[in-house]
């Protein structure tokens, strides 16, 4: 079965600084791999995606994230947050089948943005 | 991108009615749309895989006699929380997969915010 960590439950950090948020899965093959966000009472907005190919990938609103293998992480980063980037960041992880295979979702991590 | 619409965003209802709520891909088709339930800081849990003209696929634990899917067209789908009971009181989003040649990505509604008094 896969399943999806999210170590960390809280992050805070300064707008401006650099932002790391962890993610490690466990699936049986090579898989699909997602990173969301979501504002207070809002759906989820896809941030990028991992299929193939080039393991560091960019995504929107300067986020990027690198798959690697060997430690079985996709982890989330940007150079320098912005006050609006505060929200709640899921990692998601799908089955590298092409039929309609469920998402499996990390617990979350809520970023806060402090001054 | 693809949008899919879930209406209502919110809704208050008396313990022991029922709630429909609706999920609409709007600018594609949706074979298989998926419901998750999401408790308050917690990650979002799938209840159900919602397949166009066949039965739905429920989740280990799920009550499918409470939380009825109806998937009719390939645009709609629809969830409905019979007998609620302020336990059943979350946040219900659906999500709709789109294919595009040997790609695939999830889209997702704005979400439901279900309280029952």
């Amino acid at each position: 079965a896969q399943s999806v960590t999210q170590p960390d439950i809280h992050i805070t950090v300064s707008e401006g600084a650099s932002l790391e948020l962890r993610c490690n899965y466990s699936y049986g093959a090579t898989p699909y791999l997602f990173w969301y966000v979501q504002s207070p009472g809002q759906g989820l907005q896809l941030l990028l995606k991992y299929f193939s190919g080039d393991t560091l990938v960019q995504g929107i609103k300067g986020f990027e994230a690198e798959f690697k293998r060997s430690q079985s992480s996709f982890n989330l980063r940007k150079p320098s947050v912005h006050w609006s980037d505060a929200a709640e960041y899921f990692c998601a992880v799908g089955a590298r089948r092409g039929g309609n295979e469920k998402l499996t979702f990390g617990t979350g991590t809520r970023l806060t943005i402090i001054p | 991108g693809a949008v899919v619409s879930q209406h209502p965003s919110w809704v208050i209802c008396k313990s022991g009615t029922s709630v429909k709520i609706e999920c609409r891909s709007l600018d594609f088709q949706a074979t298989t749309m998926f419901w998750y339930r999401q408790f308050p800081k917690q990650s979002l849990m799938l209840m159900a895989t919602s397949n166009e003209g066949s039965k739905a696929t429920y989740e280990q634990g799920v009550e499918k006699d409470k939380f009825l899917i109806n998937h009719a067209s390939l645009t709609l789908s629809t969830l409905t929380v019979t007998s609620a009971h302020p336990e059943d009181s979350s946040f219900y989003i659906c999500s709709a997969r789109v294919f595009r040649d040997r790609d695939t990505e999830a889209f997702f509604g704005q979400g439901t915010r279900l309280t029952v008094v």
